[in-house]
């Protein structure tokens, strides 16, 4: 068990509804990371949060957006969903700019678009 | 364009034996590299990194060894468990953007 977790597990939604993606990190990190992973592929790095701010951005789609709560918790938001948005999506965190890279990931939502 | 690719989808080793992962990178700016392994139905788990500045790190059965002139780094993992079957994926960033890009993963089959 990382101490990363997500909800929900599982998302089924129809095309061109609205979602919200919850992650909650490790107790004392800081940073938050948001990342997509579609079927047979890597790992995409979508936008990353350190306490509260931006912290850098990677292919986030501008139909995707999210934010990070004073408690520290993050959403992912997701609009206008497309069938190709399907896949499972991944937060991590980490405990701050020092350690960034050790990154300790949720168990991801698995997201449906029908 | 992928700047980390990881060319073997799959790879299977006998248990007790060494298992060899691959990675190339194309940006020769990434500063840092990391593995990671991925069980079904759960997150990556972190699993060892190395500095541009060294060529090898080891963390017991694991080592991971960087090639910067042939922008290559593979992990070894001496001797294989049936544990180890999983995914690896190779990740690199740019220390200035705190950006992992990854690889797309190898599954690792460890047969006994």
């Amino acid at each position: 068990d990382s101490g990363v977790t997500q909800t929900p597990k599982h998302l089924i939604t129809a095309t061109g509804q609205r979602v919200t993606l919850r992650c909650s990190p490790r107790s004392g990190d800081l940073s938050v990371y948001w990342y997509q992973q579609s079927l047979d592929q890597g790992l995409q790095f979508l936008i990353q949060y350190y306490n509260g701010e931006e912290r850098a951005k990677g292919n986030i789609l501008e139909r995707f957006s999210a934010q990070q709560f004073p408690d520290l918790h993050s959403e992912l938001n997701l609009s206008s969903l497309e069938l190709g948005d399907s896949a499972l999506y991944f937060c991590a965190s980490s405990v701050g700019q020092g350690e960034w890279y050790e990154q300790y990931f949720g168990p991801g939502t698995r997201l449906t678009v029908t | 364009d992928q700047q980390v690719k990881q060319n073997s989808p799959s790879l299977s080793v006998q248990e007790g034996r060494i298992s060899i992962l691959n990675c190339d990178y194309t940006n020769s700016m990434f500063d840092y590299f990391l593995w990671y392994k991925k069980y079904p139905a759960e997150g990556p788990t972190f699993l060892i990194s190395i500095s541009s500045i060294k060529d090898k790190n080891e963390d017991g059965r694991f080592t991971v060894f960087l090639n910067k002139s042939a922008k290559h780094l593979s992990l070894h993992i001496v001797p294989s468990q049936p544990g180890d079957s999983a995914v690896y994926f190779c990740a690199a960033s740019e220390d200035s953007n705190y950006q992992l890009i990854w690889g797309a993963g190898t599954k690792l089959i460890i047969k006994p």
